[in-house]
């Protein structure tokens, strides 16, 4: 299955830790996009990533930040975790101009 | 106000009934939409795409109402497996990022 996979599933940090996670598009997409999805909440657009540049931002802090690789690939990093970033986080791949998006099942991150 | 707002329900229907969710958006220039279906802690998987004209998928209809500025999602014959929450989502022109709304929770009862 070429589908979008992100790793770690789940995690578990403390206050004031780093976390990296970890994104692989679907075969044939080259374009990336995160979102935070709080409990009983949708999920909310982070960034998207495209030709390894942040091509769009949602209202999110500088403490979450991204990258994308040439095999487009892509990570999210957020520094100084707060209790209010526990959230389950999803990656979703598309091509550039794509409307539909493929999502990966998620990490679901819990601070402490 | 957000940019897209749903009923959060949860909606709780008896096996065999017909339910409607609205979805209203507040950019006119949206030029996309979407209903999506989430699972208990799982990933959002799309449910069907949303046309000016309406479509129809077997016991799934969605509707647009540009001038009013929301999308509807109809359920006819719900099942248990139907159960689920509801997500709308919306493209704005020139962008190509989800807009997604809060989700409705539906719930259908044996």
């Amino acid at each position: 299955d070429a589908g979008v996979t992100q790793s770690p599933t789940h995690l578990i940090k403390t206050r004031g830790q780093q976390v990296t996670l970890r994104c692989s598009p679907k075969s044939g997409h080259d374009t990336v996009s995160w979102y935070q999805q709080a409990l009983g909440q949708g999920p909310q657009f982070i960034f998207q990533y495209y030709e390894e540049e942040e091509r769009q931002r949602g209202n999110f802090p500088d403490r979450f930040s991204g990258h994308q690789f040439p095999n487009y690939s892509s990570e999210l990093n957020v520094n100084a975790l707060l209790l209010g970033d526990s959230a389950l986080y999803l990656c979703a791949s598309s091509l550039a101009r794509g409307l539909y998006y493929t999502f990966g099942s998620g990490t679901r991150l819990t601070v402490v | 106000r957000k940019e897209v707002e749903q009923d959060p329900g949860p909606f709780n229907v008896p096996e065999g009934a017909t339910v409607a969710f609205n979805c209203t958006y507040s950019n006119s220039a949206s030029q996309s939409f979407f209903w999506y279906r989430q699972d208990c802690r799982k990933e959002p998987k799309l449910l069907m795409s949303v046309y000016s004209s309406g479509n129809e998928d077997g016991r799934f209809t969605a509707q647009l109402n540009r001038a009013s500025q929301y999308i509807s999602l109809l359920i006819r014959d719900s099942k248990l497996s139907d159960s689920a929450t509801y997500l709308c989502v919306v493209i704005t022109s020139g962008t190509y990022k989800y807009i997604f709304g809060t989700g409705t929770r539906l719930k259908v009862l044996a």
